[in-house]
């Protein structure tokens, strides 16, 4: 069955450390990619996507991914964690079986200690 | 663009009684979305539209669930004699027709509780 897998439902580390959040998805195609982030009660802000061409994504607040087909995953990774991070964190996949909407992971909840 | 609105952004009703939420995606937009989120989960789809086609709707989108966009512009969810497992954060998102990769934007949300 199509699908998405972020297997680490929790993860916490402290400001200043490196983070690196995974996300495997299951297709036979490689589809769109994106990270999203939610803070507590709002809607989801789009971090940064992959759809072709270089491997390693830059997006926004200092945030990268890099997809690797050979592993079906797109990891998030940024390498100093500021405690304004702290919020869930959604992979999500699009442009599967020439259909239109995301299927997204379960989230990983980032905390952030000070 | 001034962003994906929803409204309202918290519903509270009993159980059995209708709601209808609404959703205004960015200005040009053709392709509107409507997701469902409960607590501890990811985003899932339930429909979306193409201008004021309907194109595909999830099996999560009971008899009890309508959605409409009639000119192409906003779109309503209209959920039917509520249940408590109704209960959940209910997002839009839109994007362009011609966007690389379907770049969706979402909304912040409508927070639907059913007692």
């Amino acid at each position: 069955a199509q699908s998405v897998t972020q297997p680490d439902i929790h993860i916490t580390v402290s400001e200043g450390a490196s983070l690196e959040l995974r996300c495997n998805y299951s297709y036979g195609a490689t589809p769109y990619l994106f990270w999203y982030v939610q803070s507590p009660g709002q809607g989801l802000q789009l971090l940064l996507k992959y759809f072709s061409g270089d491997t390693l994504v830059q997006g926004i607040k200092g945030f990268e991914a890099e997809f690797k087909r050979s592993q079906s995953s797109f990891n998030l990774r940024k390498p100093s964690v500021h405690w304004s991070d702290a919020a869930e964190y959604f992979c999500a996949v699009g442009g599967v079986s020439g259909t239109y909407k995301y299927i997204f992971g379960t989230g990983t909840r980032l905390k952030v200690l000070a | 663009d001034t962003g994906v609105s929803q409204d309202p952004r918290h519903k509270i009703t009993k159980r059995g009684q209708n709601v209808t939420f609404r959703c205004d995606p960015i200005s040009e937009h053709n392709r509107l979305y409507w997701y469902r989120q409960t607590l501890g989960q990811g985003p899932e789809f339930l429909t979306y539209f193409q201008n004021e086609a309907q194109l595909e709707k999830s099996r999560l989108l009971s008899d009890r669930f309508s959605a409409e966009r009639p000119k192409g512009s906003f779109s309503t969810l209209e959920i039917q004699r509520t249940e408590q497992g109704d209960s959940a954060m209910y997002l839009c998102a839109s994007s362009r027709l011609a966007s690389q990769a379907n770049e969706q934007f979402f909304g912040p949300g409508t927070r639907l509780t059913v007692l």
